[in-house]
């Protein structure tokens, strides 16, 4: 139980243009979604959390226009990475919690490549 | 400030050689403490929950345990795909909003 489908898992796109990436909780309704991005051999940092209906909450640093989340039903949140520009390049990852104690479980994550 | 800190970075063992990996923190106190696995190029996979300073879980060659200021988390006789990094996180205790707190991990590589 308690898998998380992230897509795609690789993208190539060009710089200037968008690119979308969704997240979907397969077997329980995840009450909060967080993304996450990881640089090479780093931890996990926080973009910002979302909640089921409501607008996301952004950590410090993150532009939230560059980032545009949308949470819109129980199994589904997409990050999209509007203008994207190499140094947007990275690995996107997202994470999905039920009830509020729960673990958070996490997507296979998505390599974004910025020419 | 909640903090949690791994060590080692990385740790390197002969096949069937166990060890340990610390997992130290300092939180307001403590709804939940998880490890995870994380293989390269994938997302982290869940591997144990603890709630309780005394609580101990185990899953094939690894058992996590866990006190009031750390956990650890032992693997006995380990295989080559042990190898992977294994993150640990803090769920602060002030409500269940909080956020989450990662380590940044302990890269662990196995040799046949």
């Amino acid at each position: 139980g308690a898998v998380v489908s992230q897509h795609p898992s690789r993208v190539i796109c060009k710089s200037g243009t968008s690119v979308k990436i969704e997240c979907r909780s397969l077997d329980f309704q995840a009450t909060t979604m967080f993304w996450y991005r990881q640089f090479p051999k780093q931890s996990l940092m926080l973009m910002a959390t979302s909640n089921e209906g409501s607008k996301a909450t952004y950590e410090q640093g993150v532009e939230k226009d560059k980032f545009l989340i949308n949470h819109a039903s129980l199994t589904l949140s997409t990050l999209t990475v509007t203008s994207a520009h190499p140094e947007d390049s990275s690995f996107y990852i997202c994470s999905a919690r039920g009830h509020g104690d729960s673990p958070l479980h996490f997507g296979n994550g998505t390599r974004l490549t910025v020419t | 400030e909640d903090q949690v800190t791994q060590s080692p970075e990385a740790l390197r063992l002969q096949e069937g050689e166990s060890s340990s990996l610390n997992c130290s923190y300092t939180v307001s106190g403590l709804r939940g403490l998880f490890w995870y696995r994380q293989d390269p190029g994938k997302g982290p996979e869940f591997l144990f929950t603890l709630y309780s300073a005394g609580e101990e879980k185990e899953k094939e060659r690894l058992k996590a345990t866990l006190t009031k200021k750390e956990s650890f988390l032992h693997i006995t006789a380990p295989k080559p795909e042990d190898s992977a990094t294994y993150l640990c996180a803090v769920h602060p205790g002030y409500s269940s909003a909080s956020k989450i707190i990662f380590g940044s991990g302990t890269r662990l590589s196995i040799r046949p």
